[in-house]
């Protein structure tokens, strides 16, 4: 079954709304990793993230390993970040995706 | 400037033909990666090297063939392509498997 779960599938803001993405895994894990893909381009690594909180700017990103879970909180949303959201998590030295959470924000 | 290339970046082919993509990358990674990604599916891995001369087979290796003759190029071959193999496919090169991969821009590939 799927190890990785992220939620919302999508999620629509208005700017300067917050928004929080999630990644729940269902086994043990070494690390998670958070990546943003423009629409139609490639992914960019934004967090890697073993565990407790990182933060970048706007973005934060949480991972509770023994609550095998991961969140990305981008904080005043704007326009730009709009796009897909991916979570990886590193197990048994290979990244297993989650689907990804399409983010859009408007004007 | 670390990058990763891929081309074609689009590419059309018929049921049956041979398919080849190609991947360089300078940035003196060991570790390439072939992904294919589709809606609903994330990202999943087809086949991997960990360096040159070296290839091994990822989650989704049937229908696919991959050769790395060198550390910067890693190539993935479709040898008989089928319509379910339309999808966007997407190269990385990584030091470490528990670091970060570097991604290509994706190849979009139609299989009619």
């Amino acid at each position: 079954g799927q190890q990785v779960q992220q939620s919302p599938t999508s999620l629509v803001l208005q700017e300067g709304e917050n928004a929080e993405l999630q990644c729940n895994f269902s086994t043990s894990l070494n690390s998670m990793q958070w990546f943003y893909q423009r629409p139609g381009g490639s992914l960019i690594s934004v967090f890697y993230n073993p565990s407790g909180t990182k933060q970048s700017g706007r973005l934060t990103s949480t991972t509770v390993i023994k609550e095998r879970r991961s969140s990305l909180h981008i904080s005043s949303s704007q326009i730009t970040d709009s796009g897909t959201y991916l979570c990886a998590m590193e197990s048994n030295y290979q990244l297993i995706w989650g689907s990804g959470t399409k983010l859009i924000i408007k004007p | 400037e670390a990058a990763v290339t891929q081309s074609p970046r689009n590419k059309v082919a018929v049921t049956g033909g041979k398919v080849t993509l190609s991947c360089n990358q300078t940035n003196n990674h060991n570790n390439m990666y072939w992904y294919r990604q589709d809606t609903g599916h994330g990202l999943r891995l087809i086949h991997y090297s960990y360096g040159a001369g070296s290839t091994e087979k990822g989650d989704i290796p049937d229908g696919y063939k991959a050769s790395r003759p060198s550390q910067e190029n890693f190539s993935l071959i479709l040898e008989l392509a089928t319509p379910s193999q339309t999808s966007v496919y997407f190269c990385a090169s990584g030091l470490r498997h528990n670091q970060a991969p570097l991604f290509g821009e994706g190849t979009r590939l139609s299989v009619l």
